[in-house]
């Protein structure tokens, strides 16, 4: 799996939006870029994926560059819940992949009141 | 609450003591995974199951660790002889396969002394 770099910590205000940066500049054509948070205590939770349009749930907004070097998580009305260590991760075949995920060290995003 | 359930959700034990850990998956999933992760750092992969089946194990895994699955539901994760760098928290996850996300439980919080 390609490796992905994200920013150690970050700010955001409560009721703005949170725009999460992840670079993947190795990516291949065949992987998919997915995103997990983990709140303190509580095991990891799904966000969104995708491959390379941008994608939305109730969640957040995935927007992927057009070279799929990077891509930008968007929590559009962040509230003090989401504080959290948001984890970027990049692998190959959603659904059919037998592999466990590849975690790094994530972005710990802390809303401010 | 994601319907995976650990048990028991913290442990301390002396270094060189056995200890077990179980894990209660949402009950029509078939894929089962295990993880461990430190302090500061996100979850690293260790095994996983499809059904009763121990199909991939990390390098990670060392021999000391075993993990079983005897009916495809429930799974345990076994340490023999704990170590001080055993301390960790130990999550499971599930799902099913064909699908992409994977539902993490709580987590059993290890502490070796």
């Amino acid at each position: 799996d390609a490796k992905t770099t994200q920013p150690t910590s970050m700010d955001c205000a409560e009721g703005r939006a949170a725009n999460l940066p992840c670079n993947h500049s190795t990516i291949s054509g065949n992987e998919y870029v997915y995103w997990y948070r983990q709140i303190h205590s509580q095991g990891p939770q799904y966000i969104i994926h995708g491959l390379k349009n941008n994608e939305t749930n109730e969640m957040a907004s995935l927007i992927i560059t057009e070279d799929r070097k990077s891509s930008t998580l968007i929590l559009p009305h962040a509230t003090l819940r989401d504080t959290a260590v948001y984890y970027c991760i990049v692998r190959v075949v959603p659904g059919g992949g037998a592999d466990g995920l590849t975690f790094g060290k994530g972005t710990h995003l802390i809303i401010q009141p | 609450d994601t319907g995976v359930s650990q048990d028991p959700r913290h442990k301390i034990t002396k270094r060189g003591q056995n200890v077990t850990f179980r894990c209660d998956p949402i009950s029509e999933h078939n894929r089962l995974y295990w993880y461990r992760q430190t302090l500061g750092q996100g979850p690293e992969f260790l095994t996983y199951f499809q059904n009763e089946a121990q199909l991939e194990k990390s390098r990670l895994l060392s021999d000391r660790f075993s993990a079983e699955r005897p009916k495809g539901s429930f799974s345990t994760l076994e340490i023999q002889r704990t170590e001080q760098g055993d301390s960790a928290m130990y999550l499971c996850a599930s799902k099913l396969a064909g699908l992409e996300t994977q539902y993490f439980g709580p987590g059993t919080r290890l502490l070796v002394l």
